[in-house]
């Protein structure tokens, strides 16, 4: 059990417009999903937590009228970037958390999304 | 704010050669780490987390708050091993966002 999926896998759209990334628990409820940023040949970079029911937390420089981020259900996040540029081309991979309940809380990762925008 | 460092890139050893991909972190409070691990084309995953104390495929990881370091050691490479290393860190644990460091590429060779 414990599987995140993201679809698409991989998104080419062009500049200008908005790009929808999806991130759904298949087999467990998520009230806390992370979505994070990776450039070629670089680390992770949280972009922000995304609670169910609640407005997403942004980190420090990731403007979130830009990076839309909606937690509707236990177990789908969505990340919408909107009015893309080429400077948003990269890697965006979630994670949900499952809770435990009594042993250690452990965050699952989906295989990513490549968005490359035109 | 809280900080990983994985000073090597790239850590090439041969098959049956001890293994020690170095991890350093700074952070004020108690944090908890942890060590991830991604295959070639697999999504990443957690390999082991300090507070458990496991040893999973033969890697261990001791947390030294003295040094603030979290080696990840393994005494003998296996090829199957090769793969990026992450270490990360998370205030409140694993449920919590984590602080990645920049990742290390273990190629293990014949």
């Amino acid at each position: 059990g414990a599987v995140v999926s993201q679809h698409p896998s991989w998104v080419i759209c062009k500049s200008g417009t908005s790009v929808k990334i999806e991130c759904r628990s298949l087999d467990f409820q998520a009230t806390t999903m992370f979505w994070y940023r990776q450039f070629p040949k670089q680390s992770l970079m949280l972009m922000a937590t995304s609670n169910e029911g609640s407005k997403a937390t942004y980190e420090q420089g990731v403007e979130k009228d830009k990076f839309l981020i909606n937690h509707a259900s236990l177990t789908l996040s969505t990340l919408t970037v909107t009015s893309a540029h080429p400077e948003d081309s990269s890697f965006y991979i979630c994670s949900a958390v499952r809770l435990a309940g009594g042993t250690y809380n452990e965050q699952f990762f989906g295989p990513g999304t490549r968005l490359t925008v035109l | 704010a809280q900080r990983v460092t994985q000073p090597e890139k790239l850590l090439s050893v041969f098959k049956g050669a001890p293994v020690e991909l170095k991890c350093n972190y700074s952070y004020s409070g108690s944090p908890e780490l942890f060590w991830y691990v991604q295959y070639s084309r697999q999504r990443l995953q957690l390999l082991l987390r300090h507070i458990s104390r496991e040893s999973i495929k033969g890697f261990t990881a001791d947390l030294n708050k003295g040094e603030t370091s979290f080696h990840l050691k393994k005494p003998f490479a296996q090829e199957e091993d090769s793969a990026m290393y992450y270490c990360a860190l998370s205030v409140g644990g694993g449920g919590n966002k984590l602080t990645f460091g920049t990742g290390t590429q273990l190629k293990v060779e014949l």
